[in-house]
């Protein structure tokens, strides 16, 4: 089944201690992207990879980092999360977003206490 | 400053509406999607649009480039078509969003 796996589904954490969530493609997608979902203020994109090795900054990547070392596979890095990281995070993919439509995870609820 | 205004904010309907969302954006732009975002929290991209009109099912996605407008139109409506229907414009290749219209349907 073409999916965007993410993991984990929900994550409770403390301030500062680093943590990775994961998203995986099995569509050999060319352009993935994070986002995170906050109430009143909607979905906003943190991070985008159009292809290995090529990453770059969406509206909000202050405390975030991602890496794109093979196609399939787009983490996202919080090296020292705080309380304002706590949110409802997606992870996205499309084959080409100029013609193509996008698939997304089924989100990551994180907590950061 | 928002990028993309919806409204309404909320709906409610009875079974077997017309339902009508609109969608305004401020930037010039590639693409505009429409997503639907289930109680459960999944997000399913419905529509993408750069011109004109598309149909898929009961739903009905316009734009309107020179007046910087989408509506979406969900004819016959169903409980089931009870969700959170997101607005997002691209533009380069960033995205920005609105925050969305509750829509529920009573049976």
């Amino acid at each position: 089944e073409a999916q965007v796996t993410q993991n984990p589904r929900y994550l409770i954490t403390v301030t500062g201690k680093k943590l990775t969530v994961t998203c995986s493609q099995n569509m050999n997608h060319e352009y993935m992207s994070w986002y995170r979902q906050d109430p009143g203020l909607g979905l906003r994109q943190i991070y985008y990879s159009m292809n290995v090795e090529v990453t770059d900054k969406g509206d909000v990547p202050e405390g975030y980092k991602v890496s794109r070392k093979e196609k399939r596979n787009f983490p996202l890095i919080l090296e020292s999360p705080s309380p304002n990281q706590t949110s409802l995070y997606f992870c996205a993919s499309s084959l080409n977003p100029g013609i193509h439509g996008y698939t997304f995870g089924s989100g990551t609820r994180l907590t950061v206490v | 400053k928002n990028e993309v205004e919806q409204s309404p904010q909320n709906l409610t309907a009875q079974e077997g509406e017309f339902i009508t969302i609109n969608c305004s954006y401020s930037v010039g732009i590639s693409a505009l999607h429409w997503l639907q975002q289930h109680p459960g929290g999944g997000i399913v991209s419905l529509f993408m649009l750069s011109s004109g009109k598309k149909k898929h099912g009961r739903l009905i996605a316009t734009i309107n480039i020179q007046e910087k407008h989408s509506s979406l139109h969900i004819t016959a409506s169903h409980p089931r078509d009870s969700a959170v229907y997101i607005c997002a414009v691209r533009t380069g290749n960033q995205f920005y969003f609105g925050t969305g219209t509750s829509l529920t349907v009573i049976p």
